[in-house]
């Protein structure tokens, strides 16, 4: 059974910096590209990041480029999205997420971690 | 950026009623598109992806279709499992980018 289970969330102050983890189990980590997504509260789903099963390659939205870093680390089956420069507009739920056949669908989804930006 | 404007924002229907949400994309993206379900306090979950392809374990009363950029997601007869938010998805391009979301629920 595939399982992705977010953690590091929490709340912090504008400027600050937090890194989220996603420990992944039940298929090939190492083989499948790798995303975040985030919904603000009550809102809809923005795409993020996104880092190839090799690392190879990484993009990002517009919205976090130059203060978000995707990567991972496919001998512990981690993908880590590491945040700088946090601004209140990043409070969400943040989802990481298995790509589909490197289609760039989400087959799989974690259940969340909270992060919370407030002074 | 491609653009995904989905609707309607929100959309009251009746059991076994037949549901349509659609997607218009703001430029050609072929079969490049996806739809997920999120239930309340859940993590979304694809519904289709190639626009028309349904995902594994998908009641197969959930169909996708492609008219030119237009997309839709059809529900052929509601239940009450179905309840709960809708989005759009295009994998045609960096960024990725969701439609704003379909709220449903049962009249």
């Amino acid at each position: 059974e595939v399982q992705l289970v977010e953690s590091g969330g929490g709340l912090v102050q504008p400027g600050s910096s937090l890194k989220l983890s996603c420990v992944a189990s039940g298929f090939t980590f190492s083989s499948y590209n790798m995303h975040w997504i985030r919904q603000a509260p009550k809102k809809g789903l923005e795409w993020i990041a996104l880092i190839y099963y090799d690392s190879s390659n990484k993009y990002y939205a517009d919205s976090v480029k130059g203060r978000f870093t995707i990567s991972r680390d496919n001998s512990k089956n981690t993908l880590y999205l590491e945040m700088n420069s946090l601004r209140s507009e990043d409070t969400a739920r943040y989802y990481c997420a298995k790509d589909y056949s490197a289609l760039y669908y989400f087959d799989y989804w974690g259940q969340g971690v909270m992060v919370t930006v407030s002074s | 950026d491609i653009q995904m404007t989905q609707s309607p924002a929100s959309l009251s229907a009746s059991l076994e009623e037949i549901v349509t949400i659609t997607c218009q994309a703001s430029q050609d993206i072929g079969n490049w598109l996806a739809w997920y379900q999120q239930k309340p306090g859940k993590s979304p979950q694809l519904l289709i992806y190639d626009a028309t392809s349904l995902a594994d374990g998908v009641p197969s009363r959930f169909s996708g279709s492609r008219s030119g950029t237009q997309y839709s997601l059809k529900i052929s007869r509601l239940q009450v499992e179905d309840i709960g938010s809708y989005y759009c998805q295009q994998a045609h391009s960096n960024p990725l980018t969701f439609g704003s979301g379909t709220k449903l629920e049962i009249k």
